[in-house]
């Protein structure tokens, strides 16, 4: 399978817990993106990432959340101190162009 | 301010049926939509797209229909299958990311 993987892909938490999650984007792709998505809405732009550099983060990304891309391949999202609100679908996506992005299948956060 | 949003949250068709699904967009500026199907469980999966320059065009099945003059463009779905209920989203792409809508449910029912 050459798509986009994520894990896990799914994570229950306790509140205040820490919690990483890792996506692989296609192996040609230099453009990686976090997104959001909670239930009934469509998914919310977090950060994006050309090769290893963070280029864009939008004001959803609170201190507690912290991404990285040390080798410009695969990507780590942390959310640091849980709290209930982040009980979402994480989605990564990685694209070699402006444009059409492919999408993992997700991690589903849980926090209780 | 700026938005791409959908006119219905559910669309319930029949097996067979032709399906529309509607999108509008607010920024005229706007050149390139991206339509996504999203399934239970699964991230969204790329459709068809289109630009500015044109007003339609076509896929296996699928057709957008894109009207620049009242900012509206549709998803047409020929010979609906069980195997497409899922959510829809239009989606417009802008430098670093894509701005989705909030998606129409599709229920194909046998």
């Amino acid at each position: 399978d050459t798509g986009v993987s994520q894990n896990p892909r799914h994570k229950i938490t306790k509140r205040g817990q820490n919690v990483t999650f890792r996506c692989d984007p296609i192996s040609e792709h230099n453009r990686l993106y976090w997104y959001r998505q909670t239930l009934g809405q469509g998914p919310e732009f977090l950060t994006y990432f050309q090769n290893e550099a963070q280029l864009e983060k939008s004001r959803l990304l609170s201190d507690r959340f912290s991404a990285e891309r040390p080798k410009g391949s695969f990507s780590t999202l942390e959310i640091q101190r849980t709290e209930q609100g982040d009980s979402a679908m994480y989605l990564c996506a990685s694209s070699f162009r402006e444009g059409e992005q492919f999408f993992g299948p997700g991690t589903r956060l849980t926090v209780l | 301010g700026e938005s791409v949003g959908l006119h219905l949250p559910t669309l319930s068709v029949q097996e067979g049926d032709n399906s529309i699904i509607n999108c509008a967009y607010s920024n005229s500026a706007s050149d390139y939509f991206i339509w996504y199907k999203q399934e239970s469980g699964k991230g969204p999966q790329f459709i068809i797209d289109i630009r500015s320059n044109m007003d339609k065009r076509q896929g296996q099945r699928v057709t957008v229909l894109l009207n620049k003059t009242v900012k509206h463009l549709s998803l047409q779905i020929a010979a609906t299958q069980p195997g497409d209920s899922a959510v829809y989203f239009c989606a417009e792409p802008t430098l670093y990311t894509l701005t989705f809508g909030k998606g129409t449910m599709l229920l194909v029912s046998p």
